[in-house]
């Protein structure tokens, strides 16, 4: 079946650094991926997405691409600020047509 | 953007009574809701899928008769736990797809903050 592999959290950075949260996943055919973003408190709301491999999601400074050679599709940012701080869920969806979430991981930004 | 509303936000209840949540779909009809029960350290566990006008599909481990899921329009789903117990305190969030198109995203509501007393 299909399934979502995320880094262990938290991440803890300090303001102004870079970002990479890794997420990797196993499919059947050709997945879309997405990335959401959790607010203390709140549901889920949608980061980013790809839909097809090469292809470049990217919303607020952040960006993944879809790596189909390495199953990949790792959050970036090259300069994190403290309201950045929530939890980030890397997702698939196709095949089954179930949405699959990998863990979350839980990022920290200190000033 | 898509609006999903989840109410009540936040509820507590005594053990034995049954609590309903419901999930609205604002500005466009949800072919399709999906909930979630979100346990400590963040993992979203899938509880059921649920199909306008169709019952509900629970994942392996879900008590179907305890949590009830009522898929009556396109706009509305609502989600019952019946008999609560103090195990069943958790966070609760509802999702919404809105086109037949299976690769489109999920529109999530703010979820609801369950406590059994």
């Amino acid at each position: 079946g299909n399934s979502v592999t995320q880094m262990e959290g938290p991440v803890t950075l300090s303001e102004e650094a870079f970002l990479t949260i890794n997420c990797t996943y196993t499919a059947t055919g050709y997945p879309s991926l997405f990335w959401y973003v959790q607010y203390p408190g709140e549901g889920l709301q949608l980061l980013l997405k790809a839909t097809k491999a090469d292809d470049k999601g990217s919303n607020k400074g952040f960006e993944a691409t879809y790596r189909k050679e390495t199953t990949s599709f790792h959050l970036e940012k090259g300069s994190v600020q403290v309201s950045d701080s929530a939890v980030y869920f890397c997702a698939l969806m196709g095949g089954s047509y179930i949405p699959t979430f990998g863990r979350g991981t839980s990022l920290i930004v200190h000033p | 953007g898509a609006v999903v509303s989840q109410h009540p936000s936040r509820v507590i209840c005594k053990s034995g009574t049954s609590v309903k949540i419901e999930c609205r779909s604002l500005d466009f009809q949800a072919t399709t809701m999906f909930w979630y029960r979100q346990f400590p350290k963040q993992s979203l566990m899938l509880m059921a899928t649920s199909n306008e006008g169709s019952k509900a599909t629970y994942e392996q481990g879900v008590e179907k008769d305890k949590f009830l899921i009522n898929h009556a329009s396109l706009t509305l789903s609502t989600l019952t736990v019946t008999s609560a117990h103090p195990e069943d305190s958790s966070f609760y969030i509802c999702s919404a797809q809105g086109t037949d198109d299976y690769n489109s995203p999920l529109h999530f509501g703010n979820g609801t903050r369950l406590t059994v007393t």
